[in-house]
């Protein structure tokens, strides 16, 4: 069974402070692909970035970045330079079966509050 | 605009009545999602669909209905056998290969009394 734990409830961090939020995984299927997601107070959810499991290189896109550590199943994402509208809920999300024809299901992770101090 | 559409953003019902969630997507998605969030947690997989009349059972299915008969619709009914229905749903939809990201609705907050 697939299985997602992020074991940061939430963190503190001082403004324009890099942050790292954890995430494990846990599947036997060798294709896979890992989200992550933000959810403001709003109850909007926010796509950041996207990691596939045969993907060499670790996954950026802005201000995020993923650690990608396949070895130890774990799928960390790094935010650089913190702001302040980035307090909110982070979410990591893990699909199995990355074909067209698979029937694959995206769960997700309990979840991470962050909140940036000013 | 492409997206995806939840109606209403709040509603009440009183124990024992059914009530339907709709979800509607104009993002040509062959994939839909419903997924139940409580406060504080996680995103909890209800039911899915990766194509028209066809769906599969997500981790809390009982209670809860689903149908897909049109590529734009999924909508959720919660039924009087769910024990505590009151929660934040989350419509969502994808392309059917992995290789892309779910797009979420605005989701819809019931309130069971």
């Amino acid at each position: 069974a697939q299985k997602i734990t992020q074991t940061q409830p939430g963190m503190f961090v001082q403004e324009k402070e890099a942050v790292t939020l954890d995430c494990t995984y846990d599947t036997s299927d060798p294709s896979y692909g890992l989200f992550w997601y933000k959810q403001p107070s709003s109850g909007e959810m926010i796509f950041l970035i996207y990691q596939g499991s045969y993907d060499q290189q670790n996954a950026t896109e802005g201000r995020y970045s993923l650690n990608f550590q396949k070895a130890r199943k774990s799928a960390n994402l790094v935010i650089s330079a913190s702001q302040l509208g980035d307090s909110a809920m982070y979410f990591c999300a893990m699909r199995e079966g990355m074909g067209y024809s698979s029937a694959s299901k995206i769960i997700f992770g309990s979840g991470t509050r962050l909140s940036i101090r000013p | 605009d492409g997206g995806i559409t939840q109606s209403p953003k709040y509603l009440f019902r009183k124990e024992g009545q059914n009530v339907t969630l709709s979800c509607e997507q104009n993002l040509n998605h062959d994939a839909m999602y419903w997924y139940r969030q409580d406060p504080g947690q996680g995103l909890r997989l209800i039911y899915y669909s990766q194509i028209v009349n066809d769906f599969q059972k997500g981790d809390i299915a009982e209670g809860y209905s689903v149908s897909r008969e049109k590529k734009e619709s999924f909508p959720l009914t919660v039924t009087s056998a769910q024990k505590n229905p009151t929660a934040f749903y989350l419509c969502a939809s994808s392309r059917r290969d992995g290789h892309y990201e779910q797009y979420f609705g605005p989701g819809t907050r019931l309130t069971v009394t």
